[in-house]
């Protein structure tokens, strides 16, 4: 199994705080994603970073913003949490834009 | 922008009998295609991909796959069923410039009955 550990691993928050998920690679690869999973969406990409301090907007990337101040660390903080927000949270690593990516376990985040 | 579309939310096939997940693409080159599996409360599992030549490619667990670029698809076949293939899967597109990450269909959901 790819090197990639997301944590938390499940999440309980209430509207309106603050929450980082922390992702964690020791693949040395040079990209990193951070998608959510929703019922009928399959996966849909937030932000991803292509090296450190290089990142980009995804397709959903409203309330959401990102961290990488090291290879192996990818942050994702909600500002002000929503329950729109509610979903399972999926990290991925590819050593090159576009080929095989390797999942984290993922972070179920609960927004109540 | 490339877009992936899984027609089918949810398929049921006996254990043994063969089996066919469709998927179809939209974007304007030839672009890369991958099909994924997620077991239940687990992250996803890479089966096959396809970056060009041969367009039936050969994956993990006895799946293959098909590119035809006249039908804009890339379907996902098994010939035999086994109980353990009940799980999600996901197809997937990536466009070949940019720095852009995998646009993935909303999956189908394999049951396989006994």
């Amino acid at each position: 199994d790819a090197g990639i550990t997301q944590s938390p691993r499940h999440k309980v928050t209430e509207t309106g705080t603050p929450v980082t998920l922390r992702c964690h690679q020791t693949e040395n690869h040079r990209y990193m994603y951070w998608y959510r999973q929703d019922p009928g969406h399959g996966l849909r990409l937030i932000h991803y970073s292509y090296g450190v301090k290089d990142t980009d907007k995804g397709e959903v990337s409203d309330g959401y913003s990102v961290s990488r101040s090291k290879t192996e660390d990818f942050l994702l903080t909600l500002e002000s949490a929503t329950s729109s927000q509610t979903s399972v949270y999926f990290c991925a690593i590819t050593d090159r834009e576009n080929t095989e990516a390797f999942f984290g376990q993922g972070t179920r985040l609960t927004v109540v | 922008a490339q877009s992936v579309t899984q027609p089918d939310i949810h398929i049921t096939v006996s254990e043994g009998a063969s089996l066919e997940l469709r998927c179809n693409y939209s974007y304007g080159a030839t672009p890369y295609l991958f099909w994924y599996v997620q077991s239940p409360g687990q992250g996803l599992q890479l089966l096959l991909k396809y970056f060009s030549g041969d367009t039936l490619v050969q994956g993990i667990k006895g799946f293959e796959a098909e590119f035809k670029r006249s039908q804009s698809s890339f379907n996902l076949r098994k010939p035999s069923v086994h109980w353990s293939d009940a799980a999600e899967y996901f197809c997937a597109v990536g466009a070949g410039t940019g720095r852009r990450a995998l646009t993935f269909g909303s999956g189908t959901r394999l049951q396989v009955q006994p």
